[in-house]
């Protein structure tokens, strides 16, 4: 059982749609992140926010929009998409005090921008 | 150069066999380690840290050498369940650095 989800599990839209993911941890931390994975390509790390305040913004398009309400919710707002943005989307989430550097990972979203 | 390195794989071994994995990382300030897994299409999740000293769970041991700039990850007695790819992981700041990840497949 994994106390990271992630809504929804598969997207496709078009390069003109606006769509959310949603991610929710169960797990009491207070530091949550979004992580793009492409095929043959490393996870690269989007967003970081501890205790509801963004920390890391690795150079991100502004068609990606994080939003992160209180430490058990985090979204990433999409619009005007391009095709090479399609990829798996990953949570996560993670104590403040990240020494451990345990981090929880959602089981991601699948998205394809057409 | 990448900052975090990986042996490309992928590696195809017989059960029981005892494979090692090799990481550099190019971030001198990099404070922790570690040693994530990824089964195909699933989400990474935790194997080990990675200690100064190294450290041993089960039939994986981890290594450290913060002067090279390198990890490594040890598994003896490959099970076909460690079928996954595995994923070197440098923490700095609030970035964390996934490497490419290495692939490794045991063979009944």
């Amino acid at each position: 059982e994994t106390g990271v989800t992630q809504t929804p599990r598969h997207l496709v839209m078009g390069m003109t749609n606006k769509k959310s993911l949603k991610c929710e941890q169960h797990l009491g931390h207070n530091a949550m992140y979004w992580y793009k994975q492409s095929a043959k390509k490393p996870l690269e790390l989007m967003f970081v926010y501890n205790f509801k305040e963004q920390t890391e913004n690795n150079s991100v398009p502004s068609r990606f929009s994080p939003e992160c309400p209180n430490s058990s919710h985090l979204f990433l707002h999409l619009h005007t998409l391009q095709p090479e943005d399609s990829a798996l989307y990953l949570c996560a989430s993670s104590r403040r005090q990240v020494t451990s550097g345990e981090q929880y990972f959602g089981p991601g979203t699948r998205l394809t921008v057409t | 150069r990448k900052e975090v390195e990986q042996d490309p794989g992928p590696f195809n071994v017989p059960e029981g066999a005892t494979v090692a994995f090799n990481c550099t990382y190019s971030n001198s300030a990099s404070q922790s380690f570690f040693w994530y897994r990824q089964d195909c299409r699933k989400e990474p999740k935790l194997l080990m840290s990675v200690y100064s000293s190294g450290n041993e769970d089960g039939r994986f041991t981890a290594q450290l050498n913060r002067a090279s700039q390198y990890i490594s990850l040890l598994i003896r007695d490959s099970k076909l369940s460690d079928s996954a790819t595995y994923l070197c992981v440098v923490h700095y700041g609030q970035n964390f650095v996934f490497g490419p990840g290495t692939r490794l497949s045991v063979l009944p």
